[in-house]
């Protein structure tokens, strides 16, 4: 079965590059995707399946997979990407999804 | 455009049963590959997958709450209902229901979330 275990924090300055891990065995088999929790809001998908953006997220977002290791990149971080992000994979074994624990991006 | 919306009660006493519905737009849950899930997310804590429903009317639900949980789907309505049995303190927080893609596995649209709190 897939845990999936992702950094607490990840504190970044405005204008850096944030990298957000979510690592789980043999999750580079896997589409992983993440998506963007802003407090009191419900979440946003910003990446599928390792590296594809949906329409709508900007160009700053880019994702990859590889190894033990999948990792969220937020290029030019600006205040207003300070949310909690959450990776998610199917969980082939057991033939349901799993959810990373979060990590909170503080810019 | 795809669209969910969660409606249910704010409050419900521990032991009772939780009844919340999904009410969408946008799609039709007959179509071939299309499924909707509920998430639920405890106040200050992480996003809990609960259960999905397939357009075939296969069902999934998270191992742990098999025995109390239930999903089910009205195509007429463009509804889909989770019912929760034996709530207690843990089961509240805010309830969100997301479409989902068999083909592809992830959630790309959710609604805005219901808070529920178990109390009496």
């Amino acid at each position: 079965s897939s845990v999936l275990t992702q950094p607490p924090s990840v504190s970044v300055a405005p204008g850096m590059t944030a990298k957000i891990t979510c690592g789980g065995s043999s999750i580079d088999t896997e589409g992983v995707h993440w998506y963007q929790q802003k407090p009191g809001q419900a979440p946003v998908m910003v990446m599928y399946y390792d590296s594809d953006r949906p329409s709508g997220i900007p160009e700053r977002f880019s994702g990859s997979n590889s190894g033990n290791t999948a990792t969220l990149t937020i290029s030019g971080v600006d205040p207003g990407d300070e949310a909690d992000y959450y990776c998610q994979v199917w969980d082939v074994g057991q033939d349901l999804p799993v959810f990373g624990g979060g990590t909170k991006l503080t810019v | 455009q795809i669209t969910l919306k969660e409606s249910g009660p704010t409050v419900v006493r521990p032991t009772q049963t939780l009844t919340l519905t999904c009410t969408f737009s946008g799609f039709s849950i007959d179509t071939t590959g299309v499924a909707v899930g509920w998430i639920r997310q405890p106040p200050g804590k992480a996003l809990e997958w609960l259960a999905l429903i397939y357009w075939d009317d296969d069902k999934r639900y998270i191992p742990s709450l098999k025995s109390r949980i239930t999903i089910a789907k009205d195509t007429s309505k463009n509804q889909v209902v989770l019912t929760l049995t034996g709530v207690g303190p843990v089961d509240t927080g805010t309830y969100f229901c997301a479409h989902h893609s068999f083909h592809t596995s992830e959630f790309d649209f959710w609604g805005q979330g219901t808070l529920v709190t178990v109390s009496s």
